[in-house]
């Protein structure tokens, strides 16, 4: 049974900084590995998503990594903002279902 | 393009009540559609999904149940609500299984008093 776990559960960093977070898996055999990012009270939009046979994505301040063998994963944000504040949640697709981490809740203060 | 649209937004339930949830999906064919559950302090929940009419995959043993009466309508529904059916409701739907990414509603709040 695949787990999901995000480290840490919660994040709060001074405005401009860099920062790095973390996702493992326990069953290497995913088709892919997607984070999201999620507003209180609000739906999950979709940062980045990377198929298995891929090691990283890049979107604008945001890289994702994926090391299969190892099962891990890391979300950089670069030169944080405050509206970077939200859930980022990683989720890692097998055979037939999407398995969600519980997330890490980042607050970047000004 | 595609969107997706899941109603209401916030429900107040009295314990016993029935439920119906409701997402549709616009400008896309066919699509999987997903029930998932945010209870307060956990991670997400899949409850159902789907690939096409009248299919429906059940994860997770419960009081709720699911429906696809059209290719783009997707029903969260219960004949009797618990106290522990409280929590966030995600309708999500993808293009394929396995490789493409999920694109969320914006929720549903259900309370059950």
């Amino acid at each position: 049974k695949q787990e999901v776990t995000q480290i840490p559960a919660a994040l709060s960093v001074p405005e401009g900084e860099n920062l790095v977070l973390n996702c493992s898996f326990t069953d290497s055999a995913i088709y892919n590995l997607q984070w999201f990012r999620q507003d209180p009270g609000k739906g999950l939009t979709s940062l980045l998503l990377i198929q298995s046979s891929q090691r990283e994505q890049t979107s604008g301040r945001l890289n994702a990594s994926l090391d299969k063998s190892s099962g891990r994963s890391t979300l950089y944000i670069a030169a944080s903002q405050p509206g970077d504040s939200a859930t980022y949640l990683c989720a890692v697709q097998g055979a037939q279902k999407l398995v969600f981490g519980q997330g890490t809740r980042l607050t970047i203060n000004p | 393009s595609q969107t997706i649209h899941q109603w209401p937004a916030t429900l107040v339930q009295p314990v016993g009540s029935p439920l119906s949830l409701e997402c549709t999906v616009e400008g896309t064919s066919n699509p999987n559609l997903y029930w998932y559950r945010q209870a307060a302090g956990r991670g997400l929940q899949l409850l159902f999904y789907s690939v096409g009419i009248g299919q429906i995959s059940s994860e997770v043993p419960q009081n709720l149940s699911a429906s696809r009466p059209q290719d783009r309508q997707f029903i969260l529904s219960s004949k009797k609500l618990l106290l522990s059916d409280s929590g966030f409701y995600l309708c999500a739907w993808s293009v394929g299984q396995g490789g493409d990414t999920l694109f969320f509603g914006s929720g549903t709040q259900l309370s059950v008093l």
